[in-house]
């Protein structure tokens, strides 16, 4: 089976641009979830998505979006880039439970220039 | 609030033991994940211990959990130049499906 795969893998963008980052979960699985890894940090909560509602989002403005399609991809956007959003973006895919493992993909570096 | 901290750096020779280190805060946390990070990767998912447990052994890798105190830990017995990475440990927090608070990340670096 295939693991969570995300799209592209690195993108170059110039301030006040836009991005939109792709992920397709594992199959059978409901829930994406998004993360954005600064270089020497931790992975931050974005977003959760479960069956194409938004369940949970973390403390990022609203410059990010994202959404859920009925195949359960999932696409991030970014609007009105700045150069802090230069980060590696992770996707990460489970069931939808409560207290489930997470499984991520290789993630999308994004550099801001 | 929310917060899981970790030391930064710990550096081992090949064939001993590691231990890396978390506090956390949220004693609600269910579950608490250690992943592995290695270079321009995703994050893998290494092993994981439900809160009512103390200890939880998988092949090299030994979890201890000291609830009182907020406290795990990660032992690698027999540490191997492949097992250089950083190591995150994450907190389930308060049931949020989907919503890990992940620490800082320990770099472990293994001489041969």
């Amino acid at each position: 089976d295939a693991g969570v795969t995300q799209s592209p893998t690195h993108l170059i963008k110039t301030r006040g641009q836009h991005v939109t980052l792709r992920c397709s979960p594992i199959s059978g699985h409901k829930s994406v979830s998004w993360y954005q890894q600064v270089l020497g940090q931790g992975p931050q909560f974005i977003f959760q998505y479960y069956e194409k509602e938004e369940r949970g989002r973390g403390n990022f403005p609203d410059r990010f979006s994202a959404r859920q399609f009925p195949n359960y991809s999932s696409e991030l956007n970014v609007n009105a880039l700045l150069l802090g959003d230069s980060a590696l973006y992770l996707c990460a895919s489970s069931w939808g439970t409560p207290n489930e493992k997470l499984f991520f993909g290789s993630g999308t570096q994004l550099s801001v220039l | 609030g929310e917060d899981v901290e970790q030391s930064l750096f710990l550096s081992v020779r090949e064939g001993d033991s590691s231990v890396i280190n978390c506090t956390y805060t949220d004693s609600s946390s269910t579950y608490l994940y250690w992943y592995k990070q290695e270079p321009g990767a995703g994050l893998q998912l290494l092993t994981y211990i439900f809160s009512n447990m103390d200890m939880k052994q998988d092949q090299r890798l030994t979890v201890l959990l000291n609830k009182k105190d907020k406290h795990l830990s990660l032992r690698i017995a027999d540490t191997q130049t492949g097992d250089s990475a950083i190591y995150f440990c994450a907190e389930s927090g308060n049931n949020q499906g989907g919503k890990l608070i992940f620490g800082q990340g320990t770099e472990l670096s293994v001489k041969p």
